[in-house]
């Protein structure tokens, strides 16, 4: 398996700006997480799904931000209209659950977004 | 209160030494506990799941005291290739599947 893929790798775009961020969890998983990661906050959990559920969304900051997962393959993150301030890196997990435990969450290489 | 806890370091140490980090955690019914590994500029991996009764993974010690909510990581024989920062993670209570990551502690091994 390729492991979590996330596009695009890197992205800069100018404030007011629509952006869109990319994810394909490992086959067969049936949690996917989103984090964002700054210098200042570390690693915050923004959403996460349950078998293309979106199951807590507590994290997520404003109305800016969306996040769908439309099929078990491919989630989206969205922020429109983007701020400076939401410069980070964006990543993406996926895990699978058996039973009541928590198996290893494996994340994709993130996405570096820089607004100016 | 932040529901996961670490000093941040930067912890300096030389080849060789010993090392430990500890984590604590707010809620008490978090079920299932972690540490991972991130590199600069890299994604986190797991390095450990931790165990009630401590697990051990070669230099690797990891420890949980539930009574006082808190984690432990000890890296015995440090090599530069473990300078890294490293996170506690928990999984949170009850039914919930959220891994909640600590803001991590930066370890530099000094040769």
């Amino acid at each position: 398996d390729a492991g979590v893929i996330q596009s695009p790798r890197h992205e800069v775009t100018e404030m007011g700006q629509e952006v869109t961020l990319r994810c394909k969890p490992i086959s067969g998983h049936d949690y996917l997480f989103w984090y964002r990661q700054t210098m200042m906050r570390g690693l915050e959990l923004l959403i996460y799904f349950n078998n293309n559920v979106p199951i807590d969304d507590s994290g997520m900051p404003e109305d800016r931000f969306s996040a769908k997962m439309p099929n078990a393959s491919f989630s989206t993150l969205k922020i429109q209209p983007s701020e400076p301030r939401d410069s980070a890196v964006y990543f993406c997990a996926s895990s699978l659950a058996r039973g009541d435990k928590s198996t290893e969450a494996f994340f994709g290489q993130g996405t570096r977004l820089t607004v100016v | 209160r932040k529901e996961v806890e670490q000093d941040p370091g930067p912890f300096n140490v030389p080849e060789g030494a010993t090392v430990a980090f500890n984590c604590t955690y707010s809620n008490s019914a978090s079920q299932s506990f972690f540490w991972y590994r991130q590199d600069c500029r890299k994604e986190p991996k797991l390095l450990m799941s931790v165990y009630s009764s401590g697990n051990e993974d070669g230099r690797f010690t990891a420890q949980l005291n539930r009574a006082s909510q808190y984690i432990s990581l000890l890296i015995r024989d440090s090599k530069l290739s473990d300078s890294a920062t490293y996170l506690c993670v928990v999984k949170g209570g009850g039914a919930t599947n959220k891994l909640i990551f600590g803001t991590g502690t930066l370890l530099a091994v000094q040769p």
